[in-house]
């Protein structure tokens, strides 16, 4: 079966940091690309950041460029968000999405999805 | 930066066909994907590409990409359809996109 299972979420203050995990299992890990997709309590979902299936390439939405770093470690198959100065406007449940179709690029189109880990920032 | 629009609600009767749209500049010179999303569960990927459907997907989800305007096509709507939902686009130069969300009611 194939499945994402988010993990790292939690309640942090503003300013502080935070790192999510992503552990992916039931398909070729390394042969997709990955992102990371948020979605704040009752409102739409926006895309934070994707990373080709290398890692050579990453892209970053840009409420988050500079503050946020996509990795991941194929080896362990797992994805990775590490979030740095974190405001109160990144409050949300984060979701790690498989791209759907292998590219050598950071990809667009997300088909398989995990759970959500939630991410609250307040003091 | 570049911004679609959806209505935010559309109803329809059992058995109807249901158009949800998205609306952006040039729309149709970028490649549209939806998502339909339940209460408390994750988004599910229904079209993509602005007409392919995924394995899994029943054939009642159409999709079409034209101009401003994309639209999602769901004929003999179900109660099972009732849902939120995404569209997003995404070009060789446009990082992905969503649009605020469509709430379906099936009524």
């Amino acid at each position: 079966e194939v499945q994402l299972v988010e993990s790292g979420g939690g309640l942090v203050q503003p300013g502080r940091s935070l790192r999510l995990s992503c552990a992916a299992s039931g398909f070729t890990f390394d042969d997709y690309a990955m992102h990371w997709v948020r979605q704040a309590p009752g409102k739409g979902l926006e895309w934070v950041s994707g990373i080709s299936w290398s890692g050579d390439s990453r892209d970053y939405a840009d409420s988050v460029k500079g503050r946020f770093t996509i990795s991941r470690d194929n080896a362990k198959n797992s994805l990775y968000l590490q979030m740095t100065s974190l405001r109160a406007e990144d409050t949300a449940l984060y979701y790690c999405t498989k791209n759907f179709l292998m590219t050598t690029g950071v990809g667009h189109t997300f088909d398989i999805w995990g759970q959500g880990t939630m991410v609250t920032v307040s003091s | 930066s570049y911004a679609m629009t959806q209505p935010p609600s559309v109803s329809v009767s059992p058995g109807q066909t249901a158009s949800i749209t998205c609306s952006g500049d040039e729309l149709g010179d970028k490649y549209v994907n939806w998502y339909q999303q339940k209460p408390g569960q994750s988004p599910v990927l229904v079209i993509y590409e602005d007409v392919k459907r995924p394995s899994g997907i029943p054939e009642r989800f159409s999709g079409s990409n034209s101009g401003n305007t994309a639209t999602l096509t769901i004929s003999g709507t179900q109660a099972m359809d009732e849902a939120d939902y995404f569209c997003q686009a995404w070009d060789s130069s446009t990082a992905a996109i969503f649009g605020g969300g469509t709430k379906l009611a099936v009524l």
